[in-house]
C-alpha cells in the first residue's frame, strides 16, 4: 500500500528553527509537495522537490532524499503566524497525489 | 484575479437529502478535484477531472457523482446523504504542467 508519514504534532518557539519530516512508501515517485493550512482555511502551496537536495525559498526550505523515500520541511525565525497544520504529498507513478494526514505545528512565544 | 470558489461554504441537511456543492474557477485549468477532509486523516480524493467531460473516481467515491460540462465548473452530488458524509469538502484545480493545487475555500457540510 502507498503511505505518507509526518508527525501529528510539534511545538516549537517564535524565533527559533523547526524540522517537520516526511516519510513515503509509494508505487513511484513524480515529486513531493509542502502545503500550508491554517485553521479553517485551504491548503496553499510552499513547495514541491524531484530531485534531491534542498530547495530554499526564503524562510523555509524543503529537502528531499528519494533513495530513503525522506523529506523534511525547515521554518527558520519562527513567527507566530506560522501556526499552522504542514501537509506532506506525493505524486506517484499514475501522477496521483497521496497525501499525509498533517503535522499540525504551534508556536509558543 | 484568477480564483476558485465553492459554495456554499456551509451547509446542513437531513440524511437521504440530495446535495450539490458547486465549484468554480477562472484559471482555466484543465484539471479540476474533488476533495474531503477529516480529522486524523490526509485529503481523500473523490473524483477528478482532466477536462470537459472527463470524469474519473479516487479512493472515496461511493456515494459521490461530478459532472463536468464546461472547463470551469465541477460540482460535486451526494445522491443521498449520509452521516458518514459529514465532512469538509475541498474543491481544487490545477496546471497540468506544475501539479501545483490551488484549492477552493472549503464547504463544510453537516448531515444530520
Amino acid at each position: 500500500g502507498q503511505n505518507i508519514d509526518q508527525p501529528t504534532e510539534m511545538t516549537a518557539t517564535e524565533g527559533a528553527i523547526v524540522q517537520i519530516n516526511c516519510t513515503y512508501q509509494t508505487s513511484g515517485f513524480n515529486g513531493l509537495f509542502w502545503y500550508q493550512q491554517h485553521a479553517g482555511e485551504a491548503p496553499t502551496f510552499l513547495s514541491y522537490n524531484v530531485l534531491d537536495g534542498l530547495e530554499e525559498k526564503g524562510r523555509f526550505s524543503s529537502f528531499l532524499s528519494r533513495s530513503k523515500g525522506y523529506s523534511y520541511l525547515l521554518l527558520k525565525e519562527l513567527q507566530m503566524k506560522d501556526s499552522a497544520s504542514y501537509l506532506c504529498a506525493v505524486m506517484d507513478s499514475n501522477y496521483q497525489l497521496i497525501w499525509g494526514a498533517g503535522t499540525k505545528l504551534i508556536i509558543k512565544p | 484575479d484568477a480564483e476558485i470558489t465553492q459554495s456554499p461554504r456551509h451547509k446542513i441537511t437531513e440524511t437521504g437529502r440530495q446535495v450539490t456543492l458547486a465549484c468554480h474557477q477562472t484559471w482555466n485549468h484543465n484539471n479540476m478535484f474533488w476533495y474531503r477532509q477529516d480529522l486524523g486523516h490526509g485529503l481523500r480524493l473523490i473524483h477528478y477531472s482532466y477536462g470537459v467531460h472527463d470524469t474519473n473516481k479516487g479512493e472515496v467515491s461511493d456515494g459521490y457523482s461530478v459532472s463536468r460540462s464546461n472547463t470551469e465548473d465541477l460540482p460535486l452530488t451526494l445522491e443521498s446523504a449520509a452521516s458518514s458524509q459529514t465532512s469538509v469538502y475541498f474543491c481544487a484545480s490545477s496546471r497540468v504542467e506544475t501539479g501545483e493545487l490551488f484549492f477552493g475555500e472549503g464547504s463544510r457540510l453537516t448531515v444530520l
